[in-house]
């Protein structure tokens, strides 16, 4: 099975900065990976899916980048509605497997 | 617009079973492949089962092989999740998800509680 290792695990940031945050895989997965964002009560929503794609209505201040087995969200300047907790999923292969996610606090 | 709609959950005790259905609208059913991912109260996102467009590749986590038993209607436009000899650790928010054939899940529904107690 594909291992997503995310980290932080929880992230204390002010609006306005810049946070990344990372996935790791067990093996390559080339750029199968999407990044999303969920808010208590919610259903996740897809915000970068391809590694890299931004999804149609997301902001621009979300980015995506890696192939193979490191991958980073970025946030170029938090927003008060950003802050959330943040998930990355693999759909390489079966099982698919999220990251741990990456709760994003005001600091 | 797209829509997914879970219903089915409640509260069941051990050992028991349980039927839970996702009602799609909005786009051709019969296209995609979908998924039943779940969220343990305070927990992150599993996912548990995905079933092929023409129901021809299914596959399932560990956690709920043998127990658990995907399936779809195309004609009536639904996924189910059959689940059989419930534990207290299956006790979960579950969600179905859309599976494009371009990148990972863009369509969530709410999501319906399952509730695993005695």
């Amino acid at each position: 099975d594909i291992q997503m290792t995310q980290s932080p695990s929880s992230l204390s940031a002010s609006v306005g900065d810049r946070v990344t945050i990372t996935c790791r895989a067990s093996q390559g997965i080339r750029n199968d990976l999407g990044w999303y964002q969920q808010k208590p009560g919610k259903a996740p929503k897809r915000l970068i899916y391809a590694a890299s794609s931004l999804q149609s209505g997301v902001p621009s201040r979300f980015s995506g980048s890696g192939s193979g087995t490191e991958f980073t969200l970025t946030i170029s300047s938090l927003q008060p509605e950003d802050f959330a907790t943040y998930y990355c999923l693999q759909d390489n292969d079966y099982p698919h497997t999220f990251g741990q996610g990456t709760k994003l606090e005001i600091k | 617009e797209v829509q997914l709609v879970e219903s089915g959950g409640g509260l069941v005790k051990p050992g028991g079973s349980l039927r839970l259905s996702c009602a799609a609208s909005g786009f051709i059913f019969s296209s995609f492949s979908m998924n039943w991912v779940r969220q343990a109260p305070g927990k992150g996102l599993e996912w548990v089962a995905s079933i092929s467009s023409g129901s021809n590749y299914i596959y399932y986590a560990d956690s709920v092989k043998g127990r658990f038993t995907i399936s779809r209607d195309n004609a009536k436009n639904s996924l189910y999740l059959q689940m059989n000899s419930l534990r207290v650790e299956d006790t979960a928010v579950y969600s179905c998800a859309r599976d494009p054939p371009r990148g990972s899940y863009d369509y969530w529904g709410q999501g319906t509680l399952v509730t695993v107690s005695s």
